[in-house]
């Protein structure tokens, strides 16, 4: 069945980069893009960027300058990068599977807290 | 970017009720291929968020069909036809249309 699963570290200080990593299964990353949505603690949604199945990517422009989405197809994983973390990128990540319509599948989200 | 907003319940809702929950978006979700691309979702409380409408009206896989979705091109229904305590937690609209993709800022449902 599709799985999504995101792992990275925990905890961030202020200024440094974030690598997310999402591994997904029952689906190949070449027939299906893969979205990035941000969730603050006790908040809403925000899609932060998508790899689409070409290999192709778009960004949401409020984090478009610091935001990096890439894949290993080989390896059915997909990349998040995000650097000049500030307190407010805290918040849980959710990968899933974006097929162009909606977000049909979601990965369970890892928490990333950056504080100093 | 395309705002969309949600209206909100009499919290708590007894069991068995029928609710509708309410979302507008700021333009016309409504494309060329007769598609509007609206979506629904529900995160219960701890959960990832699950899909539950796409385009609008069409229910996603598995998910039953007390859920309906409804509207226009620019306002839009969610119907839970009698409420469950599974069906607890907050729903969230999200347009496909264009991006950046935004989404509500969530409608939340208790059960009484």
């Amino acid at each position: 069945q599709v799985q999504l699963k995101e792992s990275g570290p925990g905890l961030m200080q202020p200024s440094e980069t974030l690598s997310l990593t999402c591994t997904v299964s029952g689906f190949s990353l070449t027939s299906n893009g893969v979205g990035w949505v941000r969730q603050p603690l006790g908040k809403g949604l925000v899609w932060m960027g998508t790899i689409w199945a070409g290999g192709s990517t778009n960004y949401n422009s409020a984090v478009q300058s610091r935001l990096s989405i890439s894949r290993d197809t080989s390896k059915s994983q997909v990349f998040l990068k995000m650097n000049s973390l500030q307190p407010e990128d805290t918040g849980t990540y959710y990968c899933a599977r974006h097929g162009g319509g909606p977000f049909a599948y979601w990965g369970q989200g890892t928490l990333v807290t950056v504080s100093s | 970017d395309i705002v969309m907003t949600q209206g909100a319940l009499p919290n708590p809702v007894p069991s068995g009720e029928s609710v509708s929950i309410t979302c507008r978006s700021s333009k016309s979700l409504l494309y060329s291929d007769g598609k509007t691309y609206l979506n629904w979702y529900l995160q219960r409380p701890g959960q990832s968020p699950q899909l539950l409408i796409y385009w609008m009206s069409t229910r996603a896989s598995g998910v039953s069909d007390r859920f309906s979705g409804s509207g226009s091109g620019t306002d839009f229904t969610l119907k839970i036809s009698g409420v469950e305590a599974e069906d607890v937690g907050v729903y969230y609209c999200q347009q496909g249309l264009e991006f950046p993709l935004t989404f509500g800022s969530g409608t939340k449902l208790e059960i009484k």
